[in-house]
């Protein structure tokens, strides 16, 4: 079967920097996506790896190993609005996207 | 960008009733739409795709019945939610595949749907 593994919370601190990981197991892969998702709203799109390597975007970075079926997000300086729920998705051999459960990130003062 | 444009955003509907959710892409021809639900702390979960023009595909499980999905145009695409019962309370987002340019797919503001 397809799975996607993400921690279920995690907690840090204003300022600080924070990395989430994922894990997959897909029958094929066609890229991999970061979506930021705020309670009751629709998921919000920060990064796309297809190939192996870190992609990075302001404060937020992503990186992949497709021999490992292993990404992060990478979060710097964060902020109280950085408070939400991180998801990945991979693309599979069917173009289809498989969802990780997400990562509710929760930042303290 | 592509904007796909969902509504209503919260509806609360007694049990034995339909609701309709619509999904529109405003500034561009979207084929398909998917259509997901979202329990709390869970992740996405496929539903069905929509496509202009075909019957709509349903992921196992999915009561094709109880969903009725219509891609009526290029721009619309709705979810019928018929008989509603309150274990269909949920969160349900459409989304559009991406389009030239683009790698991501675009969502819907998505609906927050209590049945009562």
């Amino acid at each position: 079967g397809q799975n996607i593994d993400q921690p279920t919370e995690m907690t840090a601190t204003e300022g600080a920097i924070v990395q989430i990981n994922c894990t997959y197991q897909t029958s094929g892969f066609n890229g991999l996506f970061w979506y930021q998702q705020h309670a009751g709203e629709a998921p919000t799109f920060l990064s796309y790896n297809v190939l192996d390597g870190l992609e990075e975007k302001g404060r937020f970075s992503s990186f992949l190993s497709r021999s490992k079926g292993y990404s992060y997000l990478l979060l710097k300086e964060l902020q109280m609005k950085d408070s939400a729920s991180y998801l990945c998705a991979v693309k599979d051999s069917n173009y289809q996207l498989i969802w990780g459960a997400g990562t509710k990130l929760i930042i303290k003062p | 960008g592509a904007v796909v444009s969902q509504h209503p955003s919260r509806v609360i509907c007694k049990s034995g009733t339909s609701v309709k959710i619509e999904c529109r892409s405003l500034d561009f021809q979207a084929t398909t739409m998917f259509w997901y639900r979202q329990f709390p702390k869970k992740s996405l979960m496929l539903m069905a795709t929509s496509n202009e023009g075909s019957k709509a595909t349903y992921e196992q499980g999915v009561e094709k019945d109880k969903f009725l999905i219509n891609h009526a145009s290029l721009t619309l695409s709705t979810l019928t939610v018929t008989s509603a019962h309150p274990e269909d309370s949920s969160f349900y987002i459409c989304s559009a595949p991406p389009i030239a340019g683009h790698t991501e797919a675009f969502f819907g503001q998505g609906t927050r749907l209590t049945v009562v």
